[in-house]
């Protein structure tokens, strides 16, 4: 089976800044990778699907980029409503398998 | 619009059978798929299965001896059971649409299950 693995596990990061957090999946996934964003107490939320497109209302500070087996999700700009969790998914075949997320912290 | 509802008991006794309704609206489940996905705790979420919208279904490969999911298309409700619970089946499970194969696009807000004695 796949396996997908996050890092960093953790970030701190300031309101403003860029952040960039990375996904790669033990074999060639092709684009099919999906983003989600999961606060405390939640369902998780979709962002990104086939690995760049953007989510119905996701906020274009959303990007998400990669190929293959390296992916990433980056935030331009964060605002404090970022702090999440942040999990990717393999798409389209299954196991859908997650990565076992980023904790997105705000300073 | 579309929601997914679990229900089910928040506590199951060791080595039994936890049984979880997922009632959806707003959508067919003859022409969408339905998923599983579990969080233990402060951890992860994990893919279960899937009830694919003709019908069959699919099941991650730790679970699957222990897994069954099924549905019943006249009441939009979608079945999970799983036998043989353990301490490490305490989670919040929830039930998502599944967008063709392209993602999981609506979630139910989930329900908390603790396996003890």
């Amino acid at each position: 089976n796949i396996v997908m693995t996050q890092s960093p596990k953790s970030m701190s990061i300031s309101v403003g800044d860029r952040v960039t957090m990375n996904c790669k999946a033990s074999q060639n996934v092709y684009n099919n990778i999906a983003w989600y964003q999961q606060k405390p107490g939640q369902s998780p939320k979709l962002l990104i699907y086939y690995a760049s497109n953007r989510y119905n209302g996701v906020p274009d500070r959303f990007t998400g980029s990669g190929y293959g087996t390296d992916f990433t999700l980056t935030i331009n700009s964060v605002q404090a409503e970022d702090a999440a969790f942040y999990y990717c998914q393999r798409i389209y075949n299954s196991p859908f398998t997650f990565g076992s997320g980023t904790k997105l912290e705000i300073k | 619009q579309v929601q997914l509802k679990e229900s089910g008991p928040g506590l199951v006794q060791p080595s039994q059978t936890l049984s979880l309704t997922c009632t959806v609206s707003g959508f067919s489940l003859t022409s969408n798929s339905v998923s599983w996905v579990r969080q233990p705790p402060g951890k992860g979420l994990e893919w279960m299965g899937a009830i694919w919208s003709g019908g069959s279904t699919d099941y991650n490969s730790a679970l699957k001896s222990r897994l069954s999911i099924s549905r019943d298309t006249s009441k939009s409700q979608v079945f999970l059971k799983m036998n043989s619970l353990q301490t490490e089946d305490t989670a919040i499970y929830f039930c998502t649409r599944l967008w063709y194969l392209d993602y999981f696009d609506y979630w139910g807000q989930g329900v908390m299950v603790t396996v003890s004695s």
